[in-house]
């Protein structure tokens, strides 16, 4: 079944830390992946996308890792700030009938 | 570009009730879709649709119905709401449904209480 998980369920951190979240998936054939931001009461928005062949991806102070050979990706926040706090939502595109499957996310707080 | 909009942003129905979620994407966008968020769980998908005059089922689809009369606009109705349906509503488009073009663009969601 294709799946996809994330982990932590929820982490809180100190402003100014960095921290990293961990998305596992069993998606195949796999096409991409990307990461998304969400904000309380808002929509998600797209962060970084992963292709096969791309290792790792930087958008400012966020880096996102792949490795498709043991199916996870890591999306790496440097020096958190507190508009960091949000859900971080992994989505792989694949399957036999190339569809989007969603983690259910990772909620981040950074507190001051 | 106001992006993906969403009308209303609220709703209390009871059950047994009827409504339309309003979804608008001044992006040009072929590609629509309705989501459901619920504490928990994924985004799920409910209805989309592949370019105007065409609608598809999701995962979720049993209790919703779509139309797709114009490119810009997405429309979520549901008959006979029951309080299973209580959730926050997500509509969302993108260029295509192609590996490097599914980039999804969300509106800011609407959520909907049925007592």
């Amino acid at each position: 079944k294709n799946q996809v998980e994330q982990s932590p369920q929820s982490l809180i951190i100190l402003e100014g830390k960095n921290c990293t979240l961990q998305c596992n998936y069993t998606v195949s054939p796999f096409s991409n992946l990307r990461w998304y931001k969400q904000d309380t009461g808002r929509g998600p928005v797209s962060l970084t996308i992963m292709t096969f062949s791309e290792n790792t991806k930087s958008n400012g102070r966020y880096t996102a890792t792949l490795d498709a050979d043991t199916k996870q990706s890591s999306l790496h926040i440097t020096a958190s700030q507190l508009s960091d706090s949000a859900s971080y939502i992994c989505v792989v595109y694949g399957g036999a009938t190339n569809k989007l499957i969603f983690g259910t996310g990772t909620l981040l707080a950074v507190q001051p | 570009n106001a992006g993906v909009t969403q009308t209303p942003k609220f709703r209390v129905l009871k059950t047994g009730q009827s409504m339309t979620l309003l979804c608008a994407q001044d992006m040009n966008h072929e590609y629509m879709y309705w989501y459901r968020q619920d504490p928990g769980m994924g985004l799920r998908l409910i209805h989309y649709s592949v370019g105007e005059g065409t609608t598809a089922k999701g995962e979720v689809p049993d209790g919703y119905n779509v139309s797709r009369l114009k490119k810009q606009n997405f429309l979520l109705g549901l008959e006979s709401a029951a309080p299973s349906q209580t959730s926050v509503y997500f509509c969302a488009s993108s260029y295509s449904g192609l590996r490097l073009y599914n980039e999804q663009f969300f509106g800011p969601g609407t959520r909907l209480t049925v007592l």
